[in-house]
């Protein structure tokens, strides 16, 4: 099956400094990603739907230059966190839209990626 | 907005049990159901889906039937196994042309032999 992997899977950061996520579709191309956020006890949050060749398209309340979405290729979305901190920390999770195909019933999911801000 | 509500858990059965997860959602117009399932280390897998009312989704022994009535689509197995310890995500995409979907909060099974 098609898959979907987050790299790193956990970081640990400094108060201050920049994290950067990626989320790559190993095995077939992407034209359509998702960026989602889940916090302990609560449910996956969508952020930001990221196309490749055009900047992404952020839901409400999500700060655009605090998590930057960069989707150069059609198999690798990535997210930076910027000037992190302790409140940003959270579990980020991707997932992926196989080219022509149509409908979100096929986004596959990445595994995962705890940050956590020191 | 939309919403989806199950049940916080976790849930611990017994090999063989029977196993219900409930979720109901609020939306508008006729969305589309869907329960994810995560297993440990991995992403989340489409463990079925349903697009209209009355329709059941099954899979993997687990079935789900979409309530309009009652806005519900409980998650249902006659008898769990152990690999069927995971984290189940009831979802619902809105009707309409934009993809967004609205996940609930995850229910974990343990299930012990």
């Amino acid at each position: 099956g098609a898959v979907v992997s987050q790299h790193p899977s956990r970081v640990i950061c400094k108060s201050g400094t920049s994290v950067k996520i990626e989320c790559r579709s190993l095995d077939f191309q992407a034209t359509t990603m998702f960026w989602y956020r889940q916090f302990p006890k609560q449910s996956l949050m969508l952020m930001a739907t990221s196309n490749e060749g055009s900047k992404a398209t952020y839901e409400q309340g999500v700060e655009k230059d605090k998590f930057l979405i960069n989707h150069a290729s059609l198999t690798l979305s990535t997210l930076t966190v910027t000037s992190a901190h302790p409140e940003d920390s959270s579990f980020y999770i991707c997932s992926a839209i196989p080219r022509g195909i149509a409908g979100t019933d096929t986004q596959y999911f990445g595994p995962g990626t705890r940050l956590t801000v020191l | 907005g939309n919403s989806v509500t199950q049940m916080e858990g976790p849930v611990t059965l017994s090999e063989e049990a029977f196993l219900t997860i409930n979720c109901t959602y609020t939306a508008t117009g006729y969305p589309s159901l869907f329960w994810y399932v995560q297993y440990p280390g991995e992403g989340l897998q489409l463990l079925l889906k349903a697009t209209k009312a009355d329709d059941k989704g099954s899979n993997k022994g687990f079935e789900a039937t979409y309530r309009k009535e009652t806005t519900s689509f409980h998650l249902e197995k006659g008898s769990v196994q152990v690999s069927d310890s995971a984290v189940y995500f009831c979802a619902l995409r809105e009707s309409g042309g934009y993809q967004k979907v609205t996940f609930g909060i995850g229910t974990k099974l343990q299930v012990i032999p």
